[in-house]
């Protein structure tokens, strides 16, 4: 059981908006920054998102990330068939002296 | 071009031991932070262990603290993993990951391709 909560799955036609939720608690969301990374099929994890709402350089501002609280929250607009992935968030927990991931999102274009 | 290549895996028995190792080009190595992920067949991405630029701080899951030792060698630009009293729940693709910056707490901001590990009789 991951220590963040993410639904295991989300779906959206194409040039939809699809968001998808992860949630912690104050020893790692709450009180450290969050980054996400998108796994396509078959490859490595690549970063996507990092400290909460920013954007690696070649990332499109299609992929935006927010953060309240013990919560944060990944956004995909004008969702495309290559975004078709696996989805995690992440962030370092003080009580754990560690990183702890969210369980993953897949993200199906239908 | 920041690139991250592992190597040692295989297929061990329980108990065994195997040394994973992340060659580093590219980049400064000394200046950033390094970590271990694993993803076991099928399921999500577990941290397993990070250490400081320096090398002075180093972390693990509860999982693995006791059996794996994350190590770096500056002067090679490698990250070295040695899992000890390996199990069949250590099976997974063992990704190295940099950090943005010095400390193990920073985000990953470039994978590796990962190298599989099984551990069966």
């Amino acid at each position: 059981q991951s220590v963040l909560t993410q639904p295991p799955s989300a779906s959206g036609t194409p040039g939809q908006r699809v968001a998808i939720s992860c949630s912690g608690s104050s020893s790692d969301i709450g009180g450290k920054t969050i980054s996400w990374y998108q796994q396509l099929p078959g490859t490595a994890p690549k970063l996507l998102i990092y400290s909460n709402d920013h954007r690696p350089s070649g990332v499109p501002d299609r992929f935006s990330g927010s953060k309240s609280g013990t919560s944060a929250s990944l956004a995909i607009s004008g969702l495309q068939s290559e975004d078709e992935a696996d989805y995690y968030c992440a962030a370092w927990d003080d009580s754990l002296n560690g990183w702890v991931f969210g369980g993953g999102t897949k993200l199906t274009v239908l | 071009e920041v690139q991250l290549v592992e190597s040692g895996g295989g297929l061990v028995q329980p108990g065994e031991s195997l040394t994973l190792s992340c060659a580093a080009t590219g980049f400064t190595f000394s200046s950033n932070a390094m970590t271990w992920v694993r993803q076991a067949p099928g399921k999500g991405l577990e941290w397993v262990s990070g250490i400081s630029a320096g090398g002075g701080s180093t972390f693990y899951a509860d999982s693995v603290k006791g059996r794996f030792t994350i190590s770096r060698d500056n002067s090679k630009t490698t990250l070295y993993l040695q899992m000890n009293s390996l199990r069949a729940e250590d099976t997974a693709v063992y990704y190295c990951t940099r950090s943005r910056y010095s400390n193990a707490w920073d985000y990953f901001d470039y994978w590796g391709q990962g190298t599989l590990v099984t551990v069966s009789s």
